[in-house]
């Protein structure tokens, strides 16, 4: 059963627009929720969290929000820039010490 | 943030091998985890490796397919043993970081490949 789901196993965008990738959970003890971003033959690299006590948070041009009542959040990139173009991977943790639980991923392609 | 270096970064091995991947990290660290990517699938955590003490296994993995040494704070192994074409994955060493809850820093994998 999966925990941390990523409906969209790819995604294009043209350069400069918006580009929104989304994550579902079904676990209601999850209270931490990151994105990491990997690219070919690279380990991922954390780009972004947000604690469930915020719905938003910004950290240059990428922006996740949180729905806890949908269980669902999101992470904005505006302006995609084709540097972007890599796979998402969404987490959740429970802090409960329980591992980070991943989703399968989002393969983004920002086109020039 | 931490550097992580693993080896081999790929490798082409027959079934029923066994195979042992390094990982050693820039900096001194308590904890060790080693994750596994299936084709398509998420990033799985496999066990967490702490000095001086036993690997913690998740569920779903056992030490006599999966043994893990862990000798000093900078360096891990992770063998796979009695390998088969499900065992194809890329293996991901990683530390924790940092900047708050969850954040890993990951080696740049090593990609299996059984035949």
């Amino acid at each position: 059963d999966q925990q941390v789901k990523q409906n969209s196993p790819s995604l294009s965008v043209q350069e400069g627009r918006i580009s929104i990738l989304n994550c579902d959970y079904t676990n209601s003890m999850f209270d931490y929720f990151l994105w990491y971003k990997k690219y070919p033959a690279e380990g991922p690299t954390f780009l972004i969290s947000i604690s469930s006590i915020k719905d938003k948070n910004e950290d240059g041009r990428f922006t996740v929000f949180l729905n806890k009542s949908a269980k669902h959040l999101s992470l904005h990139i505006v302006p995609s820039q084709p540097g972007d173009s890599a796979v998402y991977f969404c987490a959740a943790l429970d802090s409960g010490n329980t591992p980070l639980v991943f989703g399968k991923g989002t393969r983004l392609s920002v086109i020039a | 943030s931490a550097v992580i270096s693993q080896k081999p970064s790929r490798d082409i091995c027959q079934r029923g091998t066994s195979l042992t991947i390094q990982c050693q990290v820039d900096s001194q660290v308590t904890m060790m985890f080693w994750y596994r990517q299936q084709p398509g699938q998420s990033l799985t955590l496999i066990a967490t490796a702490n000095q001086g003490s036993e690997a913690t296994y998740e569920s779903g993995f056992v030490i006599d397919k999966f043994p893990i040494s862990r000798p000093n704070l900078t360096f891990s192994t992770l063998t796979v043993s009695n390998m088969s074409p499900e065992d194809s994955s890329i293996y991901l060493c990683s530390v924790e970081g940092w900047a708050g809850p969850g954040e890993l820093f990951f080696g740049e994998g090593s990609r299996l490949t059984v035949l």
